[in-house]
């Protein structure tokens, strides 16, 4: 059984579309995690979210939004894309998100190209 | 400039060599994570650390909080070792090292 699932891998669309990504855990974990990685393969965090508390990536423009129906699942959102939100986005989770000491499983990565 | 610093940008080396990974950073941190990410894109966590030393196989991963810097050594290198190696750390927020791409030749 897959641990961090997301779905669709890949995800073409036309500039000014609104699109989601799916993302699932079956580890029981309680904090979920969405990280971006460029063409320059450089990773960064967008959102951690545990059922206490979303932390939002204050340079993550509001086009994008983290939608959580339960403990095991975290969608992404995103409205109005750009040309620059091409990359390929992980999903991750970990037990507890505790200042992040604790090991994080990610997801397969969705590779979205705007076009 | 970058929270976290690694080196080598890129690194080719023979098969059976040692090899560093150098990791260091400017915030204050409760964690740094090493992770792997094979050419496909996957991406696994290969050490947590917030002291001392872990080791895990060939894999082992030291940290110097007064230094503020890591390492990752990897023993008796494979070409499966061949991917991106990145350096996480966990402060107020995460950041993340551009990454050390590593080759490793027969």
């Amino acid at each position: 059984d897959t641990a961090v699932s997301q779905t669709p891998k890949y995800l073409v669309t036309q500039m000014g579309n609104d699109k989601s990504i799916k993302c699932e855990q079956n580890l029981g974990h309680d904090t979920m995690y969405w990280y971006k990685q460029d063409s320059k393969k450089f990773l960064k965090i967008m959102f951690s979210y545990n059922n206490k508390e979303l932390i939002i990536n204050e340079t993550v423009p509001n086009r994008f939004s983290p939608k959580s129906p339960d403990k095991a699942h975290l969608n992404l959102h995103i409205n109005s894309l750009e040309l620059g939100d091409s990359a390929v986005y992980f999903c991750a989770s970990s037990p507890e998100i505790a200042g992040g000491a604790y090991e994080q499983f990610f997801g397969p990565g969705t590779r979205l190209t705007v076009l | 400039k970058n929270e976290v610093e690694q080196s080598p940008q890129n690194l080719t080396a023979q098969e059976g060599e040692f090899i560093t990974i150098n990791c260091s950073y400017s915030v204050g941190i409760s964690a740094l994570h090493w992770l792997q990410q094979h050419p496909g894109g996957g991406i696994v966590s290969l050490f947590m650390l917030s002291s001392g030393k872990k080791k895990h196989g060939r894999l082992i991963a030291t940290i110097n909080i007064q230094e503020k810097h890591s390492s990752l050594h990897i023993t008796a290198s494979h070409p499966r070792d061949s991917a991106v190696y990145i350096c996480a750390v966990a402060g107020n927020q995460f950041y993340f090292g551009t990454g050390t791409s590593l080759t490793v030749i027969p």
